[in-house]
């Protein structure tokens, strides 16, 4: 049982470049999250599919839940202002506790 | 926006008692205290959580006020491996999980 599974862990993109995270959780869980974290600072939530084939409105446009396992972010053009650390995680269902991935370094130079 | 407030950080003696309190005075009757911690840069961890009645679990206790407008985190002995940031939030239902600052705590050997 993995838990929750961030792909990659560390990227460096060149300003304008383009990447997709990926997140898969092996818990058959209903919800899912991502999280962006700047050096220094707390979580702030960003996107979040309450299950599959659903997302709600979030910072980040081009998010996809293909099936409820699989949760990914794209980040298109990427800017400095997105460096950061992106965390992953799901839940099974309401007022229960969320499972987290590692989370993805991304530095955009 | 989170609806609790946590001092931004705390000390404490290795073997000691850490008390991590959490003010949540506008608390609605469905909602949940939850708690959730993070170890360096590491994925955040969930610790505990509670209603009305205080709970304890192999890593914590929660004591959470009569009127539930208040909470405290407690790690009975706590070690090195517990200085982490401390996140306590609030969930009702379906709501999405939303982080506030937390409490830095640090144990001093």
């Amino acid at each position: 049982n993995a838990g929750v599974t961030q792909t990659p862990k560390f990227q460096v993109l060149k300003t304008g470049q383009s990447m997709t995270l990926q997140c898969a959780q092996d818990m058959n869980h209903n919800s899912m999250y991502w999280y962006r974290q700047d050096p220094g600072m707390g979580l702030r939530l960003i996107y979040y599919s309450a299950s599959e084939g659903t997302t709600d409105k979030g910072e980040v446009p081009n998010v996809s839940r293909l099936n409820k396992r699989e949760f990914s972010l794209r980040l298109e053009s990427a800017a400095p202002s997105q460096t950061s650390v992106y965390f992953c995680a799901s839940t099974p269902d309401i007022n229960t506790e969320a499972f987290f991935g590692q989370g993805t370094r991304l530095t955009v130079v | 926006d989170a609806k609790t407030t946590q001092p931004t950080s705390m000390d404490c003696a290795e073997g000691r008692a850490a008390n991590l309190p959490c003010n949540h005075s506008t608390i609605s009757g469905n909602e949940y205290v939850y708690w959730y911690r993070q170890i360096h840069s590491q994925g955040p961890q969930y610790i505990i959580h509670g209603l009305k009645n205080n709970e304890t679990n192999e890593m914590a206790s929660l004591i959470i006020t009569e009127d539930r407008k208040s909470s405290t985190l407690i790690l009975p002995h706590a070690t090195l491996r517990d200085t982490a940031v401390y996140y306590c939030t609030l969930i009702q239902g379906a709501q999405k999980l939303v982080f506030g600052q937390g409490t830095r705590l640090t144990i001093n050997p």
